[in-house]
C-alpha cells in the first residue's frame, strides 16, 4: 500500500516557540492532504484540508494563523504550530489521497507534540 | 452533515472469542464507510471499506463488516480474536463526492489472555 511518512514522530518544545511537522507521500502524488488533531482517548478532529498549490481550507474553530499549513508540492505538506502553548500539546496526524475521486486516505504515523 | 456513533468506548474480549464492534452513522446522502485500526502512538491503518456492491466486506487481519442501509449501521466483526488485535478501532464515513472523513469516537478493544 501507499506510504505516508510523518516527521518528527515526537517533539518537545518550549512555550512560545514554533514547531514544524512534515507529511510526505513516499510512493504516490498526493493532491490532497488532511491534518487531524487527536486528544488523548478521543477521536480524530479534522483541522484542515490542503490541496497542492493552493491555500488550505480550515475547519470551523481552527485558528489559521496559529496552525500554518503549506502544501507546496505533490509529495509534501507541512503543519507549523506557531507560538505554541501547552494547550497545543496533542497528537497530530496527517493523511493523503492520491487524487480526486479516490476513496482511500493513507495516514502518517502521527506526531506527538508536547509544549512545556 | 454526517455523523458517526460508536456506542462502545471499551470492549474486553477473551482471546479466541468472537467480537463485534458497533458503528452507526447518519447522513442525508449516500456514503462510503470505513474501519481503521490505531495501535498505540501510531497513525491509522485501513482495515476495510464499503463503497458499493456486496454489503459484506472483508478486510485485513480476518475482520469483516456488514453494511446495513436500513439500520444505518456498519458493524465490525471477527470470529476469533488474537492478542495482537488489542488496539483502538475507528469507524469513519464520507459522503460520496466529499473527500472529508468523519470519525467516530473510537472503541478500545482489549483482548484478555
Amino acid at each position: 500500500g501507499a506510504v505516508v511518512s510523518q516527521h518528527p514522530s515526537w517533539v518537545i518544545c518550549k512555550s512560545g516557540t514554533s514547531v514544524k511537522i512534515e507529511c510526505r507521500s513516499l510512493d504516490f502524488q498526493a493532491t490532497t492532504m488532511f491534518w487531524y488533531r487527536q486528544f488523548p482517548k478521543q477521536s480524530l478532529m479534522l483541522m484542515a484540508t490542503s490541496n497542492e498549490g493552493s491555500k488550505a481550507t480550515y475547519e470551523q474553530g481552527v485558528e489559521k494563523d496559529k496552525f500554518l499549513i503549506n502544501h507546496a508540492s505533490l509529495t509534501l505538506s507541512t503543519l507549523t504550530v506557531t507560538s505554541a502553548h501547552p494547550e497545543d500539546s496533542s497528537f497530530y496526524i496527517c493523511s493523503a489521497r492520491a487524487g480526486t475521486g479516490t476513496t482511500e486516505a493513507f495516514f502518517g504515523q502521527g506526531t506527538r507534540l508536547t509544549v512545556v | 452533515a454526517q455523523s458517526v456513533t460508536q456506542l462502545d468506548s471499551q470492549v474486553p474480549v477473551f482471546e479466541e472469542a468472537p467480537v463485534e464492534l458497533r458503528c452507526n452513522y447518519s447522513s442525508s446522502v449516500s456514503v462510503y464507510l470505513f474501519w481503521y485500526v490505531q495501535y498505540p502512538n501510531q497513525g491509522l491503518q485501513l482495515l476495510l471499506k464499503y463503497l458499493s456492491g456486496s454489503t459484506l466486506v472483508k478486510g485485513i487481519n480476518g475482520f469483516e463488516a456488514e453494511f446495513n442501509k436500513s439500520q444505518t449501521s456498519f458493524h465490525l466483526r471477527k470470529p476469533s480474536v488474537h492478542i495482537s488485535d488489542t488496539a483502538e478501532y475507528f469507524c469513519a464515513v464520507s459522503d460520496i463526492g466529499n473527500e472529508k472523513l468523519t470519525f467516530g469516537t473510537g472503541t478500545r478493544l482489549t483482548i484478555i489472555p
